[in-house]
This record gives structure tokens, sequence and C-alpha cells, in this order.
């Protein structure tokens, strides 16, 4: 199983929005609305940001969003904070009931 | 309040084997899904496997496959990965979550994450 596709780095100021996408195949991604994105900090475990493509936690703030089209998923970061810094990883249930994850994403905040 | 608590990382030699641990609390062990996922030094999350509610289903990912064994203990509250015939590429934070639920649904998600153990594969 092949890892999702996501950019290396994605930056924006403070109060900016920005988006990090996730491209994966028609036997992950592509079939199924389990699509997940997890913030790591440095040292830190993963935390649950989106469930089921745009569901969002209780606890996790509404400037976190995430949709899906096709076989990319996305997730949007509004109003960007300086404690939104952190790996963001996107990730998907596949056709043979496991998960495949992303490579991750750093967001810096300038 | 849901924790679970990994344990049973160290240095190993390849070829060799080890036995995580994963202790759960603050909610209903034996009704909930768990997970093992990895994290080498420096780099991005890899799923490791998956075990279900009452251990009749157990999924792996290919690079482990035939190597690991997932397995639960309802009875201790207590989640297992045992891995056997270790290689280098194995070095990495082991973490155990559990499924995400809410209300009386649970979803396709890793909603509680430890803080992980070092397994750490070198001669």
């Amino acid at each position: 199983q092949s890892a999702l596709t996501q950019p290396a780095s994605v930056s924006g100021s403070p109060g900016q929005s920005i988006t990090i996408s996730c491209t994966g195949i028609s036997s992950d991604v592509g079939d199924y609305n389990y699509v997940s994105w997890y913030q790591q900090h440095p040292g830190k475990a993963p935390k649950l940001m989106i469930y089921d493509v745009s569901q969002r936690p209780s606890g996790v703030s509404d400037r976190f969003s995430g949709s899906k089209s096709g076989n990319t998923a996305s997730l949007t970061i509004s109003g960007l904070q300086a404690e939104d810094e952190a790996d963001y990883y996107c990730s998907s249930y596949t056709s043979s009931s496991t998960y495949v994850f992303g490579a991750g994403t750093k967001v810096t905040v300038l | 309040e849901v924790q679970v608590v990994e344990s049973g990382g160290g240095l190993v030699q390849p070829g060799g084997s080890l036995r995580l641990s994963c202790a759960a609390s603050g909610f209903s062990f034996s009704t909930h899904a768990m997970y093992w996922v990895r994290q080498a030094p420096g780099k991005g999350l890899e799923y490791v496997s998956t075990i279900s509610s009452n251990g009749g289903r157990k999924y792996y990912a290919n690079s482990v496959k035939g190597r690991f064994t997932i397995s639960r203990d309802n009875s201790k509250n207590t989640l297992y990965l045992q891995m056997d015939s270790l290689r280098a590429e194995d070095m990495a934070v082991y973490y155990c979550a559990r499924v995400y639920c809410s209300y009386l649904n649970c979803y396709e998600t890793l909603g509680y994450w430890g803080q992980g153990t070092l397994v750490t594969v070198s001669s």
C-alpha cells in the first residue's frame, strides 16, 4: 500500500488560511469517506483533528475543516495561529481493511 | 478519561523478538477496536495493525505481515504486539491507539493515542 501524497510543507501568516492536499487512489481515498487528519507537535503523540472527511471531534477548533473530491482530500486551517505550527498527516481506510497515512506536511506560521 | 500507555520497547538485535504492551483505562476496553501505528525517527506515521473488540478480526500492514502478531486480553485491559524477526527498518516509536467513538457510534479513525514506546533494532 503506497503512502498518500501530501506536500512536504505549507506556510502562512497569522490570520491567513492554508490548505493541505492529500491524494490517494480509488481503493482508499476515492472509495471511502473515511479520511482523517492528525496534528502532531514535536515529541508529542498525534491528535485527531478531522474524521470521516469533514467531521470534527469535540474540542477541536472550527478553524479546522476538511473536504474531499475524487481521490483527493483537503484540510483547511482558517485564521492561522502560532499554535497551529505542527506536522499534519492524512489517513484513509483502505479496501484491505487497513489504513494508509500520508508522508506528512509541515505547517509553518510565518 | 481515556488513557492508553505503551511499554515494552527497548534495544533488540536484528532477527530478535520483542513484545509491546498497551495498558488501557478510562473506558470499556472490551468494546473498542485497537490499533498499532509506528513512526521511525524523523519520519512519518505508518499503520501497523488493527484488532477488533473481541479479537476475532486482525489486520496487518504488508511490511509486518507474518512477523508481527497483534492480540488483546480483555480481562486485563491490555493490547499486545508480538514482534518477531525484527529488522533495522522496524526501528521506530510504536503508538497504541483506540478507535474514536462519539455517543453510540464508532468511526474508522484513531481517536486516542498513547505517548509511544521506542523500539531500537541494532547489533
